[in-house]
């Protein structure tokens, strides 16, 4: 069956701009996350989904960062007023429940200049 | 805090040689820990979890509490298995909650022919 999708899979912003990044969980999957990797880092955590509650945005690094999950199904993590340490791939993975198997997504690149 | 190590960023090994591949945590609980893999151009993907006692692809890993390591081993490695390896703990809540997974910043393996 299909993984996770995400999309756009490349994104170049110019510094102050907004970006939207989206990911498309695997059919069912209630558990979803959000995952930031720096270059030459693993990744770490960003926020956390129960179906459309979103239970844990302890990992996102200020208020320009927004997630939502508004139908349990399709997220999408928006970025506010761009700035070049925003420059990662961002990996979304989603589960059937807890303590289930994460599967990831390909990732997004997104660049700041 | 919840941390993991892992001391290599860097190993090289031949095709036929055993290979281990190293990683400490910090976790005041009993996390559950992970390896992943990421072969070149390929998604992260789950290689195996402490809970499951599974060999994969003929990886061991053997969770040392004493230690706090969870060491991925292989007897005989095979040119395949050039990636980027990351381990990883999920903290275990019993109230429940986010199972966020803490990575490692990654050890990149390459076997020579």
């Amino acid at each position: 069956g299909a993984g996770v999708s995400q999309s756009p899979r490349y994104k170049v912003a110019k510094r102050g701009q907004d970006v939207a990044l989206r990911c498309d969980p695997i059919s069912g999957h209630v558990s979803l996350f959000w995952y930031q990797q720096a270059l030459g880092q693993g990744p770490e955590f960003l926020t956390y989904f129960q179906n459309e509650a979103q239970l844990d945005k302890s990992g996102l690094p200020s208020d320009r960062f927004f997630a939502e999950r508004p139908e349990g199904s399709v997220s999408t993590l928006k970025i506010q007023r761009t700035q070049q340490e925003d420059s990662a791939v961002y990996l979304c993975a989603s589960s059937r429940g807890v303590m289930e198997t994460q599967y990831f997504g390909p990732g997004t690149r997104l660049l700041v200049l | 805090a919840q941390r993991v190590t892992q001391p290599e960023k860097l190993l090289s090994v031949f095709k036929g040689a055993p290979v281990e591949l190293k990683c400490n945590y910090s976790y005041s609980g009993s996390p559950e820990l992970f390896w992943y893999v990421q072969y070149s151009r390929q998604r992260l993907q789950l290689l195996l979890r402490h809970i499951s006692r599974e060999s994969i692809k003929g990886f061991t890993a053997d969770l040392n509490k004493g230690e706090t390591s969870f060491h991925l081993k292989k007897p005989f490695a095979q040119e395949e298995d050039s990636a980027m390896y990351y381990c990883a703990l999920s903290p275990i809540n019993p109230q429940g909650g986010s199972e966020k997974l803490v990575f490692g910043k990654g050890t990149k393996l390459t076997v020579n022919p």
